[in-house]
């Protein structure tokens, strides 16, 4: 099975911290990503990363930076947390063949609290 | 404006019945996803619809896709209160080599005994 870990399922920071949350998956996958999920609005992907040290941004990807060093490690840095950015925070991966159906496997999430 | 709208957003039924939640998009896609969130908990993977036509079925559950439409349903057949739970449709709209989802916003369902 597939498995998705992320560094914290609660954080609680205060304004102007930097903020790091950790994702790692053990199946090899090419592709991972962060999403923040808030009530009403769905998923929005903040960034995304296809190989090792690329990334490309999401829909909202201000505020944020990450890093992806080794392929099974996929970080994202809120470089001065706000509290707008109070949120959860989910971290998925996937094999990155999407013409045969790619699935995205998630973590179990952190819920992020930004006082 | 790319979108993809669930509708209802809110289902409370009683078990034992039926009902469909769609999903509407507004683009041109062939590759829809479904997936379930449980209270509290992250999303698992429900279907993977890949072209025009395509049906799913796993329990009570039965999820199509019509590309002409721009339209996904899952229907529950039957409901029992462990489909609880807040489900998603997303519409892949990238290339092969650089793909991307966007997401509904849920639909929460609440299945009543």
């Amino acid at each position: 099975d597939v498995k998705v870990t992320q560094s914290s399922r609660y954080l609680v920071k205060r304004t102007g911290e930097k903020v790091f949350l950790e994702c790692v998956q053990d199946m090899d996958h090419e592709n991972m990503f962060w999403y923040r999920q808030d009530p009403g609005l769905g998923l929005r992907l903040i960034y995304f990363s296809y190989d090792v040290k690329m990334k490309e941004k999401g829909d909202i990807p201000e505020g944020y930076s990450v890093s992806r060093e080794k392929k099974e490690r996929f970080s994202l840095i809120l470089e001065s947390a706000s509290t707008n950015q109070t949120s959860m925070y989910l971290c998925a991966s996937s094999s990155g063949t999407p013409s045969l159906g790619d699935t995205q496997y998630f973590g179990p999430g952190t819920r992020l609290t930004v006082l | 404006e790319l979108k993809v709208e669930q509708n209802p957003l809110f289902l409370s039924m009683q078990e034992g019945k039926n009902y469909t939640i769609y999903c509407n998009y507004s683009t041109t896609s062939d590759r829809l996803y479904w997936y379930r969130q449980d209270p509290g908990k992250s999303l698992e993977s429900l279907f993977v619809l890949l072209s025009n036509g395509a049906v799913k079925q796993e329990g009570r559950l039965m999820a199509s896709l019509d590309t002409k439409a721009r339209l996904s349903t899952l229907h529950i057949t039957a409901a029992v209160h462990d489909l609880s739970a807040t489900y998603f449709c997303a519409v892949d709209i990238g290339l092969d080599s650089n793909y991307q989802l966007i997401w509904g916003a849920g639909t929460k369902l609440i299945i009543k005994p």
